[in-house]
């Protein structure tokens, strides 16, 4: 079965440690992928879409990149207010247009 | 400002008593849809729209309806609702093609079926 797999679940870093977060897929022909941020009890908030592979986008401490396979969503040197749930989405899903698969989610936690 | 907007926020109801959640965007997207978002299990989708007069099932289409009769609106309706569709509810809009746009996503509708 098609799926998005994110990893790891729960993340704990000190202020300034860099990490980087997974997200793998089993989708064959991927036209997209998405990064979102969710903050406790809100809506999802738009990161950024990669569509091809060896393509990187950056926003601030974030760069996601996508391989073939997976997306890292790369934080450096990151600071208590990127504490949220980062989720990665690929449209692929089943071949079917608007159908759009999240994965469960990397909580993200920043200890001053 | 551009927004999704969706009401009420919260609901507390008792089983089988018919509900509509409202959703409505003043973007102008054709495309919406509604999630569902319990612990363990993330973001499922329940039924999307390419435009008005479309909408297709998503992956847990099951105990809901939805219409979408106007371009900015596109509630979710529960004819009879049970207590496992306790769940937080996002309703979501984008441009087009969600795997071409942003989409935009509501505060969240925190529901509970008693």
């Amino acid at each position: 079965e098609d799926q998005v797999t994110q990893s790891p679940e729960a993340l704990r870093l000190q202020e300034g440690e860099s990490s980087s977060l997974n997200c793998s897929y089993t989708v064959s022909g991927l036209r997209g992928l998405f990064w979102y941020r969710q903050d406790p009890g809100k809506g999802p908030e738009f990161l950024f879409t990669l569509y091809s592979a060896g393509e990187e986008k950056e926003k601030e401490r974030l760069k996601a990149t996508l391989t073939k396979k997976e997306s890292f969503l790369h934080i450096t040197a990151p600071k208590p207010e990127d504490s949220a749930t980062y989720l990665c989405a690929d449209p692929s899903h089943g071949g079917s247009q608007g159908n759009l698969i999240f994965g469960k989610g990397t909580k993200l936690s920043v200890k001053p | 400002e551009a927004q999704v907007t969706q009401n009420p926020r919260y609901l507390i109801t008792v089983t089988g008593k018919k509900l509509t959640v409202t959703c409505s965007q003043n973007m102008n997207h054709e495309y919406m849809s509604w999630y569902r978002q319990d612990p363990g299990l993330g973001l499922r989708q329940i039924y999307y729209s390419m435009n008005v007069e479309v909408t297709d099932k998503g992956d847990v289409p099951e105990g809901y309806k939805v219409s979408r009769k106007e371009k900015r609106n596109f509630p979710l309706i529960l004819e009879s609702p049970s207590p496992n569709q306790t769940s937080l509810y996002f309703c979501a809009s984008s441009l087009r093609d969600r795997g071409a746009d942003t989409q935009y996503f509501g505060p969240g509708t925190r529901l509970t079926v008693l």
